[in-house]
């Protein structure tokens, strides 16, 4: 049982490229989201879905892009990077009761992004 | 805007001691989660407390809620070294969101 499964584990990009964080998930959890984790900022959520086609801004979406088009699979896009998108991004998945979480967030290892 | 904050950020005690690290949030939550986060690691959940005046406890560690008080603690009892650690809190404020706090950096000298 994989879990949440984030790739790639490190990378590099150039100002202004563009790249996909990939986060898929086998719990078959109707609700995904991404976080980037900045040193004395916490975890800040990005963007999360509740389900396949339906996504919503978190605290910080300026930048990212997502898209839901299964279960299992949620990307996080960075259209033109910055170096103020250099962070650790974590995908993390849970059940979803209603509207409140009934049960503890699950995540990924991480992705360790730097922007030059 | 809702607030989660934790304190102290920072924290460095001696094995043995006894110390409670704090957990405030400025919006209403009936739920509230601790997780723990080792250096270059992911997070792990460490309790999930679901109702006012909620207590669980798991080897050295004790977490309660007081919603009305909007405040979480995890108390740490004789910390030993492996407890060494970041500690973070989070709360759901009913709109599917999961709201982090700052994180307390934990580290038991032996």
């Amino acid at each position: 049982n994989a879990g949440v499964t984030q790739t790639p584990k490190f990378q590099v990009l150039k100002t202004g490229q563009s790249m996909t964080l990939q986060c898929a998930q086998d719990m078959n959890h109707e609700y995904m989201s991404w976080y980037r984790q900045d040193p004395g900022m916490g975890l800040r959520l990005i963007h999360y879905s509740v389900g396949a086609g339906i996504t919503d801004q978190g605290e910080v979406p300026n930048g990212y892009n997502v898209s839901r088009s299964t279960t299992e699979d949620f990307p996080l896009r960075l259209l033109s990077a910055a170096p103020s998108q250099t962070s650790v991004y974590f995908c993390a998945t849970h059940p979803w009761g209603g509207e409140v979480a009934s049960t503890e967030a699950f995540f990924g290892q991480g992705t360790r992004l730097t922007v030059v | 805007e809702l607030k989660v904050e934790q304190n102290p950020l920072f924290l460095s005690m001696q094995e043995g001691k006894n110390y409670t690290i704090y957990c405030n949030y400025s919006t209403t939550s009936d739920r509230l989660y601790w997780y723990r986060q080792d250096p270059g690691k992911s997070l792990e959940s460490l309790f999930v407390l679901l109702s006012n005046g909620a207590v669980k406890q798991e080897g050295r560690l004790m977490a309660s809620l007081d919603t009305k008080a909007r405040l979480s603690t995890l108390h740490i009892t004789a910390a030993v070294h492996d407890l060494s650690a970041t500690y973070f809190c989070a709360v759901t404020p009913g709109t599917y969101k999961y709201i982090f706090g700052t994180g307390t950096r934990l580290k038991v000298l032996a």
